[in-house]
C-alpha cells in the first residue's frame, strides 16, 4: 500500500529558481492538501483541492501555485523560490472533508539558499 | 484561526499520565489528533466529531466538549514510544461556510524518560 507519495524527498534550491513538488495518492480520495511545517508553527495549509480540476487557497498561499489535473495527483509549484520558503512540505489526502481521516505523505524537505 | 494547545511541552517518567488540551474559538465539526516523531510524517490517532464524543484505544483516549469547543487527549501509563509531538487539528462546521481542511495547533512536545 503506497498511500500518499511525495517526490522529491529532499531538494536544495537557489533563490529565484522554480520547482514542482509532486503528490500522488492511490486511495481514490477526493480531497488533497499541501501543508508546510516550520519549527514552532505547527502545520499550515497552503492550498487544497476538493476534486479533480479544483483548487482553493489555504492559510499561507502566497508564493505557491497548485494544480489537480488528475484525481490522484496534486502538484505544488514554487515559481520563484525565496529563503522564507525553506520548510518541510507535507501532502495529505482524505476521502471527503468533514470527519474523515487525513493521511499524510512522508514529507519533502526543501532548502532555499 | 489556529487552535490553542496546552501545555507546550511535557516531561514525564515512564508510567505517568499526561493530558494535552486543544481549544478553539470557532464552532467545530471535528477534532483530529496526530502524533509526529522527529523527521517523520504525522500519524493519525483519532477523530472526535461534534456531539460530544469520547474515544480511546489502548491507553490513549480523547474527549470533545462541544459546548466549550475543547478537546483533551489523555495518555495513561505512558510508554517510551509515546514520545513525540502531538497536534490537534480542528475542522470547522461546514454549515458555517464550507469545509476547508484541518487547522492545526502548534503542537505539544511530550518527552518520556525511563
Amino acid at each position: 500500500n503506497a498511500g500518499v507519495t511525495q517526490t522529491p524527498k529532499f531538494r536544495v534550491l537557489k533563490t529565484g529558481q522554480s520547482m514542482t513538488l509532486l503528490c500522488a495518492q492511490d486511495m481514490n480520495h477526493e480531497y488533497m492538501y499541501w501543508y508546510r511545517q516550520d519549527p514552532g508553527m505547527g502545520l499550515r495549509l497552503i492550498h487544497y483541492s476538493v476534486g479533480e480540476g479544483t483548487t482553493a487557497k489555504g492559510e499561507v498561499p502566497d508564493g505557491y501555485n497548485v494544480s489537480r489535473l488528475k484525481k490522484q495527483n496534486f502538484l505544488l509549484g514554487l515559481e520563484s523560490a525565496a529563503p522564507s520558503q525553506t520548510s518541510v512540505y507535507f501532502c495529505a489526502s482524505s476521502l471527503m472533508v468533514s470527519g474523515n481521516t487525513i493521511y499524510f505523505g512522508e514529507g519533502s524537505w526543501l532548502t532555499v539558499v | 484561526q489556529q487552535p490553542v494547545q496546552s501545555p507546550q511541552a511535557v516531561i514525564l517518567r515512564e508510567g505517568e499520565d499526561a493530558v494535552i488540551n486543544c481549544s478553539s474559538s470557532k464552532a467545530l465539526y471535528s477534532v483530529h489528533w496526530y502524533r509526529q516523531k522527529h523527521g517523520e510524517a504525522p500519524v493519525f490517532l483519532m477523530i472526535l466529531l461534534k456531539g460530544g464524543e469520547q474515544k480511546g484505544h489502548d491507553k490513549i483516549s480523547a474527549s470533545f466538549n462541544e459546548k466549550k469547543q475543547q478537546s483533551s487527549l489523555y495518555l495513561t501509563a505512558s510508554q517510551l514510544s509515546y514520545s513525540g509531538t502531538y497536534f490537534c487539528g480542528t475542522e470547522r462546521d461546514p454549515s458555517g461556510g464550507g469545509a476547508d481542511g484541518l487547522t492545526f495547533g502548534k503542537g505539544t512536545h511530550l518527552i518520556i524518560q525511563p
